[in-house]
């Protein structure tokens, strides 16, 4: 199964709260794991990536939890910002191959 | 947005007719991509290359074809254009392999 499911759809957040957004997969072939970050009328941007071999990685305010027997992964936001309010992406990718596989996104508001 | 153009920024068109888009980079990426986001559904892949005149299909590709002539050029044609290809269209280049994809500014297409 190629799909990568994420959830939710949508998510408002008062500023200086935790926004989490989620991940699930079936192909046990994945073995790349990026986050890609919108703006409005902007290209998506590299945000954080991680690979299964680790279950954790932290850059700033952003961190990815991976739990790589449940198939899922995560993205923490600690201290949300009006300026992440922003579309989240999560992808998987194969090892040898050159295409992600996206999820269908997240729109995220932070509010002031 | 790693020297990545997009030509044209927004078009509107009718049913039938042929439409090419541009996308021109300057960072000589080996990989080129196009995806079409639509809501509900996150980016999709069309089409891909990864090299001069080395082409793949995507999960989305009927209707849609792909040329690249030289490394800095990969041209999206719908040879006749319907209205379920209304969409914003993104070209995204990258090195290779898992490697990070750098995302141009987009193309909104409407099919009237």
């Amino acid at each position: 199964q190629q799909q990568v499911k994420q959830s939710p759809q949508s998510l408002i957040v008062q500023k200086g709260g935790i926004s989490i957004i989620n991940c699930a997969y079936e192909n046990t072939a994945f073995d790349y794991f990026p986050w890609y970050q919108q703006f409005p009328g902007k290209g998506p941007a590299l945000l954080i990536a991680i690979r299964p071999d680790v279950s954790e990685k932290k850059e700033g305010r952003f961190t990815i939890s991976f739990n790589k027997s449940a198939k899922q992964f995560s993205l923490h936001i600690m201290d949300s910002q009006p300026g992440d309010s922003a579309t989240y992406f999560c992808a998987a990718s194969m090892k040898g191959t050159y295409k992600y596989i996206f999820g269908t996104g997240t729109r995220l508001k932070v509010l002031a | 947005d790693a020297g990545i153009t997009q030509s044209p920024r927004h078009k509107v068109t009718e049913t039938g007719t042929p439409v090419t888009l541009r996308c021109h980079q300057t960072e000589n990426h080996r990989y080129m991509y196009w995806y079409r986001q639509d809501p509900g559904h996150g980016l999709r892949l069309i089409h891909y290359s990864y090299g001069v005149k080395d082409t793949d299909k995507g999960e989305v590709s009927d209707g849609y074809s792909v040329s690249r002539s030289k490394t800095e050029d990969f041209l999206l044609t719908l040879e006749s254009a319907t209205s379920s290809q209304t969409s914003v269209y993104f070209c995204a280049t990258g090195r290779g392999g898992q490697d990070e994809q750098f995302f141009g500014p987009g193309t909104r297409l409407t099919v009237l």
